[in-house]
């Protein structure tokens, strides 16, 4: 099934504690991202990759890394949490070269206290 | 900062009634539109594509592009209750741009 995985899908994790959220798409998409999803405030990106190698911020990257070593893969890591970062967060994908048409993953909602 | 616009609502129909959400957006050179559906506790999922002028039909569905008064619409007949989420307008500049920019989404309850 082709399909984005995002594990863990939730999390309770106290301040300071690094922690990685890992994504991964079986679909050989070119483009992946992520986003979290807060009340009122909707989807924002927080950083995207067009390719392997290749990643940029998008619009809230602090406190956020990501990797892109293999196409499949695309984890998010909060080197050190903070209650702000608190959030519903999606990892997504495109066939394409940009955003276009995005798959999403099932969600990973995180608590940082 | 580019901006997509959507009412919060909720939008309320009746079943089997038209339900018609609307979104504008800031960026003029937008040239990929999307309608994504999003149940509570779900993960978006894409329902529509337009990129062109007028309109485009998908079943229920049909989405109204205007790009000279930078607006887009969904429009979903014969409603139903399992309609019942939040859609969400998106908007890219072209199929190659980095970023989809949403809208905070409209809330559509259909009740039986």
């Amino acid at each position: 099934e082709a399909q984005v995985t995002q594990n863990p899908r939730y999390l309770i994790t106290v301040t300071g504690k690094k922690l990685t959220v890992t994504c991964s798409q079986n679909m050989n998409h070119e483009y992946m991202s992520w986003y979290r999803q807060d009340p009122g405030l909707g989807l924002r990106q927080i950083y995207y990759s067009m390719n392997v190698e290749v990643t940029d911020k998008g619009d809230v990257p602090e406190g956020y890394k990501v990797s892109r070593k293999e196409k499949r893969n695309f984890p998010l890591i909060l080197e050190s949490p903070s209650p702000n970062q608190t959030s519903l967060y999606f990892c997504a994908s495109s066939p394409y070269s940009g955003a276009n048409v995005l798959t999403f993953g099932a969600g990973s909602r995180l608590t940082v206290l | 900062q580019k901006e997509v616009e959507q009412n919060s609502g909720p939008l309320s129909v009746p079943e089997g009634a038209i339900a018609s959400l609307n979104c504008t957006y800031s960026d003029r050179v937008s040239q990929s539109f999307f309608w994504y559906r999003q149940y509570s506790g779900k993960s978006p999922e894409l329902i529509m594509s337009i990129y062109s002028n007028g309109d485009k039909e998908d079943g229920r569905f049909t989405a109204q592009l205007n790009k000279a008064s930078q607006y887009v619409s969904l429009l979903i007949r014969d409603s139903q209750p399992s309609d019942s989420a939040t859609y969400l307008c998106a908007v890219n500049r072209d199929s190659g741009y980095s970023t989809l920019t949403f809208g905070k989404g409209t809330m559509l309850l259909v009740s039986p």
